[in-house]
């Protein structure tokens, strides 16, 4: 299995702040990296996709990049409605996996 | 509008199956594009992904859990089926059901998820 490690494990920022995550493969998966947003009672949303493809209708402010093994999330100018747990997730191989997940709130 | 639901009980006992249906809305089930899949969320493991099914029927598993898992598609209910049997404490988690992109002959990006339901495992 592809082994998903990402950093930190949880961060505090203040609103309008730069928020960074990685996230690193175990092995090469190309672009196949997407990133999730989970908040509590609500279905999981795919932020990003193909490492740097925002989806349709999110903010400009979520983006993403890196290839191979190194990734990185950026949500540039943190939001009240950012507070969230962030997961990297691979599709190059199966089984699927993800990463540890990112807590995000506000100091 | 793609809308996932999932159902089932939340509660089952030790030993037994668990079984739950995904209900597709807003979106063909019989898609040649996609694959329907179950995660599930346990606080000790993490998010895990337990398999999928294409319109055809055809499976992929997690090698983890492929020897107690059947997940299944109805094509004229819309729905598909996650079916794990002989489960232990370990299995209590939140179990989405959730559309995958295809990529080459596999479930790829995990595109549009449910709202997750709880399973507790316990006598």
């Amino acid at each position: 299995d592809i082994q998903m490690t990402q950093s930190p494990s949880s961060l505090s920022a203040s609103v309008g702040d730069r928020v960074t995550i990685t996230c690193q493969a175990s092995q090469d998966i190309s672009n196949h990296l997407n990133w999730l947003q989970f908040k509590p009672g609500k279905a999981p949303k795919l932020l990003i996709s193909d490492a740097s493809d925002l989806e349709a209708g999110v903010p400009s402010r979520f983006s993403g990049s890196g290839s191979g093994t190194d990734f990185s999330f950026t949500i540039n100018s943190l939001q009240p409605e950012d507070i969230a747990t962030y997961y990297c997730q691979q599709d190059d191989n199966l089984p699927l996996t993800f990463g540890g997940g990112t807590k995000v709130d506000f100091k | 509008q793609v809308q996932l639901q999932e159902s089932g009980p939340g509660l089952v006992k030790p030993s037994e199956t668990l079984s739950l249906t995904c209900t597709v809305s807003g979106f063909s089930i019989r898609s040649s594009s996609h694959h329907w899949g179950w995660i599930r969320q346990s606080p000790g493991k993490g998010l895990e992904w337990i398999g999928s099914v294409y319109y055809s029927g055809t499976t992929n598993y997690n090698p983890s859990l492929r020897s107690r898992v059947t997940i299944s598609v109805d094509t004229s209910k819309r729905q598909f089926s996650l079916r794990l049997r002989s489960v232990t404490a370990a299995d209590t988690a939140v179990y989405y059901c959730a559309r995958h992109n295809r990529r080459r002959e596999s479930p790829g990006i995990p595109r549009y998820w449910g709202q997750g339901t709880l399973v507790i495992v316990s006598s």
